[in-house]
């Protein structure tokens, strides 16, 4: 199957700094979406990005699936964006479920 | 706008006890998983249903077994309980079709089993 490797595991930031998490996978996907576990263990969806770039406020995203790799970038971060990033794959055909990584913690501090 | 909604919230089993963790979605979805997520790890999928009527196995499927009851509703049944099924459930459904999916969570069930 697909393997996800995201990098760093563990990120310490003070309030107001800027990081970038990365997402490498292994094979060819068409979906690609980043979560964000917050520290009550809810899920959010912060982005669906199969290719290409978005953005969420301080939150932005950009695929580049031809080289197999993914980057959350976080600007202007604050406490509340403490808690673990997963990023998950997959392809939309036959079992259409995601892959997910082992995740990038995040820790901000102020 | 209750997305997907899991029940219980916690549970602890002796071993050898069984149980059925809940999960309704009222988005219209196609797809429902069950994943499990245990500590400093990603989640992992157990089984998965692409739409009404259809189940299959995901990476973890050992000691579960799955009922997608109608379109709203997939439920996770343990029926002899382990020690190594401690965790954290989740649910999860999206549309199943079209440009657009998104994968949406339900608030997880931790379950202890000792």
């Amino acid at each position: 199957g697909i393997q996800v490797e995201q990098s760093p595991p563990d990120l310490i930031l003070q309030e107001g700094a800027n990081s970038t998490l990365r997402c490498n996978f292994s094979d060819s996907v068409n979906n690609l979406q980043w979560f964000h576990q917050n520290p009550w263990g809810q899920l959010i969806n912060l982005f669906y990005i199969p290719s290409g770039t978005k953005q969420n406020g301080r939150l932005s995203a950009t695929t580049v699936a031809t080289e197999r790799y993914s980057l959350l970038y976080i600007s202007s971060s604050q406490t509340t964006d403490s808690g673990v990033y997963f990023c998950a794959v997959g392809l939309d055909t036959g079992r259409r479920a995601l892959t997910f990584g082992s995740g990038t913690r995040l820790q901000v501090q102020p | 706008n209750a997305g997907v909604t899991q029940t219980p919230k916690f549970q602890v089993l002796k071993t050898g006890q069984s149980m059925t963790l809940q999960c309704a979605q009222d988005m219209n979805h196609n797809s429902m998983y069950w994943y499990r997520q245990d500590p400093g790890m990603g989640l992992r999928l157990i089984y998965y249903s692409a739409s009404e009527g259809t189940t299959d196995k995901g990476e973890v499927p050992n000691g579960y077994n799955v009922s997608r009851l109608n379109k709203r509703e997939f439920s996770l049944r343990l029926e002899s309980a382990a020690p190594s099924q401690t965790s954290v459930y989740f649910c999860a459904s999206r549309r199943g079709q079209g440009a657009i999916e998104k994968l949406f969570f339900g608030s997880g069930t931790q379950l202890s089993v000792l």
